[in-house]
């Protein structure tokens, strides 16, 4: 079964811990991204990856860290220098960054709440 | 800086009614336009997108949008929503001298009553 998953899909936290949430996807994609969907606000950028280790900063990265070890996977840590963390994550993926036939597709999100 | 807006936050509509979502980005050069749905409960998915060619899109269940370039809008419509069209609706924009980067609207919520 292709796609992508997120896990956990709830997560709890008390203020001052670092947490990281998953993302793996099986689509051979070389990009991913993740996003932070508040109300109101749609899809926030956060971090993306181009390719196997690299990665950049996109608008709200600050709070933020991530890793691309791996092609499938891309990992995002939240830290305890992030104010707001509260929110629903997004994971994304898509064929190699650039291309304008490219279509981003989404994994199911986790929800982080802090405590 | 690029800037996508949607101007309904909430819509509510009989069935049968028909849906015009407005979307309208900042950008004036070369884009590639799209609509993603987000049914409750599930996952992000692309409705339909627009990359060149004839600027009146069609989608998935029914729904098409159109480019207009002189207006830098891309509304989704649907002639007849039906109750299962109760989902919240993205518009995004993807400026092609940026990379594959999304930029997203704040979202519209639909909801059709039955």
């Amino acid at each position: 079964d292709g796609g992508i998953t997120q896990s956990p899909k709830y997560l709890f936290r008390k203020e001052g811990q670092n947490v990281t949430l998953s993302c793996e996807q099986n689509l051979n994609h070389d990009a991913m991204y993740w996003y932070r969907q508040d109300p109101g606000q749609g899809l926030r950028l956060i971090y993306y990856s181009q390719i196997v280790n690299d990665f950049q900063k996109g608008d709200i990265a600050e709070g933020y860290s991530v890793s691309r070890e791996k092609k499938e996977s891309f990992p995002l840590t939240v830290t305890s220098a992030q104010k707001n963390p509260t929110a629903f994550y997004l994971c994304a993926s898509s064929r190699t960054s650039g291309m304008s036939t490219d279509t981003q597709y989404f994994g199911p999100g986790t929800r982080l709440t802090v405590l | 800086a690029q800037s996508v807006s949607q101007h309904n936050h909430h819509v509510i509509l009989s069935e049968a009614a028909s849906l015009e979502l407005g979307c309208n980005y900042s950008y004036g050069g070369t884009v590639n336009l799209f609509w993603y749905v987000q049914y409750p409960g599930q996952h992000l998915q692309l409705l339909l997108k627009y990359f060149s060619g004839d600027p009146l899109v069609k989608g998935i269940k029914g729904f098409e949008a159109e480019f207009i370039k002189s207006k830098f809008s891309f509304n989704l419509r649907k002639p007849s929503v039906q109750w299962s069209d109760t989902a919240e609706y993205f518009c995004a924009v993807r400026n092609n001298n940026a990379g594959n980067m999304l930029t997203f609207g704040g979202g519209t919520r639909l909801m059709v009553k039955p």
